[in-house]
């Protein structure tokens, strides 16, 4: 059963314009959630990180949103940028005593379109 | 430099022999994570480990092993019971999940059994 979902296999958006990037979850254990976007052959870089005690989190061209009634993140990207084009992860960190994981999502590949 | 090693970058195997995948950090992280990545599957969480000398099985751990010795080092081995071992292995690290940190990921292990 997936924990974190991202249900967008791909998004493509013309350079410029705003990338919105979602991901759902189910665990309201989870109190951590971040963005990493990731190339072939390589291993993810980490983009941007909110609490679950916010609702937004802004570092430069990119944003996080969190509803945590719906359960809902998103990452928006604005404006898109060539270099944006790659698989961009959800992931999701709940805290306890014995447990400390780190669940991410499938990813979604974003194209920026010239 | 501070960062997560991993080692080496393309590895090839006979089916049915063992393999070890190594990872280090000097990053002085508490927590050590494993996760392996197929087309279409996102991240996937095999093992993981808070404190030295304790480690936890993940989503996928049948058919895998590791150890954690040292607080820098958390080695994975692929062996001969895992159905599917070809695959791109990341090793990745982080602060105890406490202090609401990112992990760091390396750069991955490409795994081709034969």
């Amino acid at each position: 059963d997936q924990q974190v979902k991202q249900n967008s296999p791909s998004l493509s958006v013309q350079e410029g314009r705003i990338s919105i990037l979602n991901c759902d979850y189910t665990n309201s254990m989870f109190d951590y959630f971040l963005w990493y976007k990731k190339y072939p052959a390589e291993g993810p870089t980490f983009l941007i990180s909110i609490s679950s005690i916010k609702d937004k989190n802004e570092d430069g061209r990119f944003t996080v949103f969190l509803n945590k009634s719906a359960k809902h993140l998103s990452l928006h990207i604005v404006p898109s940028q060539p270099g944006d084009s790659a698989v961009y992860f959800c992931a999701a960190r709940a805290w306890s005593n014995r447990d400390d994981k780190i669940i991410f999502g499938k990813g979604t590949r974003l194209h920026i379109l010239p | 430099d501070g960062g997560i090693t991993q080692s080496p970058k393309y590895l090839f195997r006979k089916e049915g022999q063992n393999v070890t995948l190594s990872c280090e950090q000097n990053l002085n992280h508490d927590a050590m994570y494993w996760y392996r990545q197929d087309p279409g599957q996102g991240l996937r969480l095999i093992y993981y480990s808070q404190i030295v000398n304790d480690f936890q099985k993940g989503d996928i751990a049948e058919g895998y092993s590791v150890s954690r010795e040292k607080k820098e080092s958390f080695p994975l081995t692929v062996t001969s019971a895992q159905k599917n071992p070809t695959a791109f292995y990341l090793c990745a690290s982080s602060w105890s999940a406490s202090m609401n940190t990112e992990a760091f990921f390396g750069q991955g292990t490409r795994l081709t059994v034969v």
